[in-house]
């Protein structure tokens, strides 16, 4: 069973358009994250919720938006899409909040903004 | 700000020797430093980790080593093995447990 699952792996699309990523978790842990990981190969944070409530909102675009409707899921909603949010985002999941690390990563969705 | 580095981008090893990846960071307040191992095609996943008061943590094949003198730690794998063929990211934490930096990752092939 996969643990941290995203979905879609893959999203083409144009600039200017909404879209979301969804990703869950069967491993019944607290706390998620949503990184991202640019051209460069960094792997940086983007959020952080834990028990559906937001915990680390590093410094990036409010065209991006965290939801969690349960604590199984973060999806993450990205509006008037540019040529810089072209990147893979993986989320990610951790058993407890500070001094937490992520743990396990989903497979990332890999997004492409033409 | 690039708190988390590792200088090489690839390393290649004979099956059976031993693989070195190293990592370096530059906040002494980093207290927790994690390795991770990622396929093609798949998220990150966790392989071993070490408290800033340890200097040593074996796990199997794995040993991280930390010199919090020279903010530096390693990664050694011994023996190698071809399934060991993947990219290879270290992570620190700070105390807070909020800020987690990854590195760039290290691409290790070890050849048959």
């Amino acid at each position: 069973d996969t643990a941290v699952s995203q979905t879609p792996k893959y999203l083409v699309t144009q600039m200017g358009n909404d879209k979301s990523i969804k990703c869950e978790q069967n491993l019944g842990h607290d706390t998620m994250y949503w990184y991202k990981q640019d051209s460069k190969k960094f792997l940086k944070i983007m959020f952080s919720y834990n028990n559906k409530e937001l915990i680390i909102n590093e410094t990036v675009p409010n065209r991006f938006s965290p939801k969690s409707p349960d604590k199984a899921h973060l999806n993450l909603h990205i509006n008037s899409l540019e040529l810089g949010d072209s990147a893979v985002y993986f989320c990610a999941s951790s058993q407890v909040v500070g001094g937490a690390f992520p743990r396990y990563f989903g497979p990332g969705t890999r997004l492409l903004v033409l | 700000d690039q708190q988390v580095k590792q200088n090489s981008p690839s390393l290649s090893v004979q099956e059976g020797r031993i693989s070195i990846l190293n990592c370096d960071y530059t906040n002494s307040m980093f207290d927790y430093f994690l390795w991770y191992k990622k396929y093609p095609a798949e998220g990150p996943t966790f392989l071993i980790s070490i408290s800033s008061i340890k200097d040593k943590n074996e796990d199997g094949r794995f040993t991280v080593f930390l010199n919090k003198s020279a903010k530096h730690l390693s990664l050694h794998i011994v023996p190698s093995q071809p399934g060991d063929s993947a990219v290879y990211f270290c992570a620190a934490s700070g105390n807070t447990g909020n800020q987690f930096y990854f590195g760039t990752g290290t691409s290790l092939t070890v050849i048959p």
